[in-house]
């Protein structure tokens, strides 16, 4: 079963410096992956998605992930933290139930604290 | 509506009481799931609709949760006797379909608090 290992519950950094939220995944056959976001008291926001078409893949916001089979990770990066990127991360993984339709493994979710 | 719509946002109950939180997905989203995201936890699968059927109830955590659709539009999540243990944040998702890569759209969340 396909499953997510985010590293790090809570990562701090401060603005203007690089973020690094670390995801690996575990998949026996080609993974979807997604990273999602959550603001205070907010749902859960799509951030970008991996669906094989480019290992690097661009989201909203200044973030982008890259996919690395070697590495079986998915880690999010950006190059220089605001204090709007405050929020809860969280990578998924896309299993496909033997109904054939898919859902969304996530991961525990890395909190990240950007301070002035 | 222009985004998932969940209610009520914050649901305060007395332990044993029974409770219905209400998922109004985007129009034309043929699948919906629900999570649970507790606190300091990540988001737990309880349930996944694909129209009105429920193909996967794996994530239920015991049969006083239970969930149904109908008019393969409106979802409800029922939790019968609450317990401590149940309070938590729900949070329904629906998707154009159950295809492999398709983004999920989330709601608020309900926040359930058993006192």
């Amino acid at each position: 079963a396909q499953s997510v290992t985010q590293l790090g519950s809570h990562v701090s950094v401060s603005e203007g410096a690089l973020v690094l939220l670390r995801c690996n995944y575990s998949s026996s056959v080609p993974p979807y992956l997604f990273w999602y976001v959550q603001y205070p008291n907010q749902g859960l926001q799509l951030l970008l998605k991996y669906t094989s078409a480019a290992t690097l893949v661009k989201g909203i916001n200044g973030f982008e992930a890259e996919f690395k089979k070697s590495e079986t990770s998915f880690h999010l990066t950006k190059p220089s933290a605001h204090m709007s990127d405050a929020a809860e991360y969280f990578c998924a993984v896309s299993t496909l139930l033997n109904t054939g339709f898919q859902k969304l493994v996530f991961g525990t979710g890395t909190r990240l604290l950007v301070s002035p | 509506g222009a985004g998932v719509s969940q209610s009520p946002s914050n649901k305060v109950t007395e332990k044993g009481k029974d409770v219905e939180l209400r998922c109004d997905p985007i129009s034309g989203h043929t699948a919906l799931y629900w999570y649970r995201q507790s606190l300091g936890q990540g988001l737990e699968f309880l349930i996944y609709f694909q129209g009105n059927s429920a193909p996967d109830k794996s994530g239920l955590p015991s049969d006083r949760f239970s969930a149904e659709r109908t008019g393969g539009s409106v979802s409800t999540l029922t939790i019968q006797r609450t317990q401590q243990e149940d309070s938590a944040v729900y949070l329904c998702a629906s998707s154009p379909q159950g295809g492999f890569n398709t983004e999920a759209f989330f709601g608020q969340g309900t926040r359930l608090t058993v006192v």
